[in-house]
C-alpha cells in the first residue's frame, strides 16, 4: 500500500530564510507519481509540481526547488528566500499507476516578517 | 489546466438533513475524485467517479451516506446524507486531466458546517 509521511507538522521561519519541507514515501510499484500542493489560508489547493518515478532530475522553479531521491524514497521541497506569502499548509502526495492520490498529513509553514 | 468549479462554496446545515455538492469541469475528463478534508487534517479520498459506471468507494465510506452521480464527462455530484456535526469538512472535487498522466487538479472546495 502506498503511504506518504511528512514528519514536520509545523515549521516557522523568518522571512528570507530558506526552508526545506520533507516528504518520505512508500510504494511497491515501480511506476508512481509524486506531487506537492500548497493550501493557503483561503483553502484552495494549488498544484506545485508532479514528478514521475523515472525522472529523478531535481527541479527548480523560481524560489522553489525539489529534490527527488529514490534511494531514500524522499521528495523534499525547498523554498529559498521565503516570503510571508509562502505561509500555507504544504501537502506531499503519491499516486501509483491506475490509482488514486494519497496525501501526507501536511506541513504548516509560517513565514514571519 | 482544467478549471473546476464547485457549488455551493460553503453551507451551514442542520443535523439530519442532506446536501448535494456540484462539481463542474470546463473540459471532458474520465476520472473524477471526491475528497474530504476535516478541520486541520489532510485530504482523504471518499470515492472515484467514472462516467458510465458506479462510483468506487474507499474504506470507511459508503454509498448510502455519500451517493455520487456522474451523468457526463464534465459534471458530478456528491451528496452528504443524514448529516451530523462529524461531517463538517471541506469537500473537494478533483479531476485527472492533461496530456501527461496523473495531472490532477482540484476544485475550490465546499466548506460544510453541520450544526
Amino acid at each position: 500500500a502506498q503511504k506518504v509521511t511528512q514528519a514536520q507538522t509545523e515549521i516557522s521561519v523568518v522571512e528570507k530564510e530558506d526552508v526545506t519541507l520533507d516528504c518520505v514515501y512508500e510504494t511497491r510499484d515501480t511506476t508512481y507519481y509524486l506531487f506537492w500542493y500548497k493550501q493557503p489560508p483561503s483553502g484552495e489547493l494549488v498544484f506545485l509540481i508532479r514528478r514521475n518515478s523515472f525522472d529523478e532530475q531535481n527541479e527548480i522553479s523560481g524560489r522553489y526547488s525539489w529534490n527527488f531521491q529514490k534511494s531514500t524514497s524522499s521528495f523534499n521541497f525547498t523554498i529559498t528566500a521565503s516570503q510571508v506569502v509562502d505561509s500555507a499548509v504544504y501537502f506531499c502526495a503519491l499516486s501509483e499507476a491506475q490509482s488514486d492520490m494519497r496525501f501526507g498529513a501536511g506541513t504548516r509553514l509560517t513565514v514571519k516578517p | 489546466s482544467a478549471v473546476i468549479s464547485q457549488k455551493p462554496s460553503r453551507d451551514i446545515c442542520q443535523r439530519g438533513t442532506s446536501l448535494t455538492i456540484q462539481c463542474q469541469v470546463d473540459s471532458q475528463v474520465t476520472m473524477m475524485f471526491w475528497y474530504r478534508q476535516q478541520p486541520g487534517q489532510s485530504l482523504t479520498l471518499i470515492a472515484t467517479a467514472n462516467q458510465g459506471s458506479e462510483a468506487t468507494y474507499e474504506s470507511g465510506f459508503v454509498i448510502d451516506k455519500f451517493p455520487i452521480s456522474r451523468p457526463n464527462l464534465t459534471f458530478s455530484t456528491l451528496t452528504v446524507s443524514n448529516m451530523s456535526p462529524e461531517d463538517s469538512s471541506i469537500y473537494l472535487c478533483s479531476v485527472e486531466y492533461g496530456t501527461s498522466y496523473n495531472e490532477q487538479f482540484f476544485g475550490p472546495g465546499t466548506r460544510l458546517t453541520v450544526l
